[in-house]
């Protein structure tokens, strides 16, 4: 069965501090890796990722995928209280369509 | 283009009942996957469809089952509720359901069952 594994499970920081959210997967027939954000309901999308240390940037946020060690983070500089949400990866791979295999979540607070 | 939507938002409904929710993809996205999300378990596959077909099923019993309608939106039906299907359901749309495409959630269906 196809496994995602994230830490820390959760993490507690102040506005300003920088953090870095780490996911492990298996790597059978492996296709790509997602980061989605999720606060109050639907998970929103971050980041895909799919060529081993291309790091991909959206202001604040970045990632990088290692695929020899099967691994990747999820960066969050200078933190708001507005980062404070669930932070999920998920593996898409195998020969399943339309199956993504998500990770427990991280939970991250930011305090003013 | 308009996101993900998903009906009704909040359900309650009593052990025994069924249920069925709704999920309208964004518009020329034709795989439509649908996800259980609860405390204890995180986030789990149900089921996926294209082109009105199921093409893949994750590990849930029988009771629940899905459609989709030839414009791709999609129906999920959970007969014989029972507590432990209290939940937030997901629904994910994408182009085609190819491995690697990103998913794009819609804001769930919130079921209690009591």
């Amino acid at each position: 069965e196809d496994k995602v594994v994230q830490s820390p499970l959760s993490l507690v920081v102040h506005e300003g501090d920088t953090v870095t959210l780490n996911c492990s997967y298996e790597v059978t027939n492996f296709r790509s890796l997602l980061w989605y954000k999720q606060e109050k309901k639907a998970p929103t999308f971050l980041f895909m990722l799919t060529s081993s240390g291309i790091e991909k940037k959206s202001g604040r946020l970045s990632s990088i995928l290692d695929k020899k060690e099967l691994f990747s983070i999820l960066n969050i500089t200078a933190t708001q209280t507005g980062d404070s949400a669930i932070y999920l990866c998920a593996r898409a791979g195998g020969t399943s369509y339309g199956k993504l295999t998500f990770g427990q979540g991280t939970i991250l607070t930011v305090h003013p | 283009k308009a996101g993900v939507t998903q009906t009704p938002r909040y359900l309650i409904k009593t052990r025994g009942q069924q249920v069925t929710l709704s999920c309208s993809p964004i518009s020329g996205h034709r795989s439509v996957s649908w996800y259980q999300q609860t405390p204890g378990q995180g986030l789990q596959f149900l089921f996926e469809y294209f082109s009105e077909t199921q093409r893949n099923k994750g590990n849930f019993p029988g009771r629940f089952s899905g459609r989709q309608f030839s414009n791709s939106r999609s129906e999920m039906n959970v007969s014989t509720l029972e507590l432990g299907d209290s939940a937030l359901y997901l629904c994910a749309s994408s182009e085609n359901g190819e491995r690697g495409e990103t998913q794009y959630f819609g804001p769930g269906t919130r079921l209690l069952v009591l």
